[in-house]
């Protein structure tokens, strides 16, 4: 068991420019959530899979922002012409199926936007 | 929808003194509580969650938690702290009726250790 893998670890663009973060959850795990955390805020939830089905995308911050599972294994999440209002933390949990089980969080994506 | 509140964005405390980090919720459903730590430069690691039963749930590395449903309140507790306590620890719930809605946190609260 390695964990939530998240890469890459840091990102640094430019504001217009297109984004893609990719998270590896905890193999057996078929729960897969996007979280952001921006300074001194807690994480606020952004989306959530169970397998490769996208259960909750209303949170999604703006239609710029768009998620995948595409074979219910790793994920991504991808951000359409970023702005300096998306710099943040980026991170990625994952669970077993019963929901009230542990969420194991990954190390995060930095994203600055320039 | 719900909502937590930490209501210290920081708490100084010295060594091997005991330390209370609040935390209240509002919800119009019931809902599951938990707390996360956030070691510098790590992930969130879960420190203990309440589902049901007894109101007083103890976790990792000697912290408790005592739910009080009346007074919408989860406060974490430690008798005594140690150096490598020093962290960001987050309250969060999420609602009874599934997980599809994640977690929702409160803005955290940095514990700081002094010797």
């Amino acid at each position: 068991d390695t964990g939530v893998s998240q890469d890459p670890r840091h990102k640094i663009t430019k504001r217009g420019q297109n984004v893609t973060f990719r998270c590896d959850p905890i193999s057996e795990h078929n729960r897969l959530y996007w979280y952001r955390q921006t300074l001194g805020q807690g994480p606020e939830f952004l989306t959530y899979f169970q397998n490769e089905a996208q259960l909750e995308k209303s949170r999604l911050l703006s239609d710029r922002f768009s998620a995948e599972r595409p074979k219910g294994s790793f994920s991504t999440l991808e951000i359409q012409r970023t702005e300096q209002g998306d710099s943040a933390m980026y991170l990625c949990a994952s669970s077993l199926r019963d929901p009230f089980n542990e969420q194991f969080f990954g190390p995060g994506t930095r994203l600055t936007v320039l | 929808a719900q909502s937590v509140t930490q209501l210290d964005s920081q708490v100084p405390v010295f060594e091997e003194a005991p330390v209370e980090l609040r935390c209240n919720y509002s919800s119009s459903v019931s809902v599951y509580l938990f707390w996360y730590v956030q070691y510098p430069n790590q992930g969130l690691q879960l420190l203990l969650k309440y589902l049901s039963g007894s109101t007083l749930v103890k976790g990792i590395n000697g912290f408790e938690a005592e739910f009080n449903k009346s007074q919408t309140s989860f406060h974490l507790r430690k008798p005594s702290v140690h150096i490598s306590d020093t962290a960001e620890y987050f309250c969060a719930v999420t609602p009874l009726r599934g997980g599809a809605d994640g977690l929702t946190f409160g803005k955290g609260t940095h514990l700081i250790i002094q010797p």
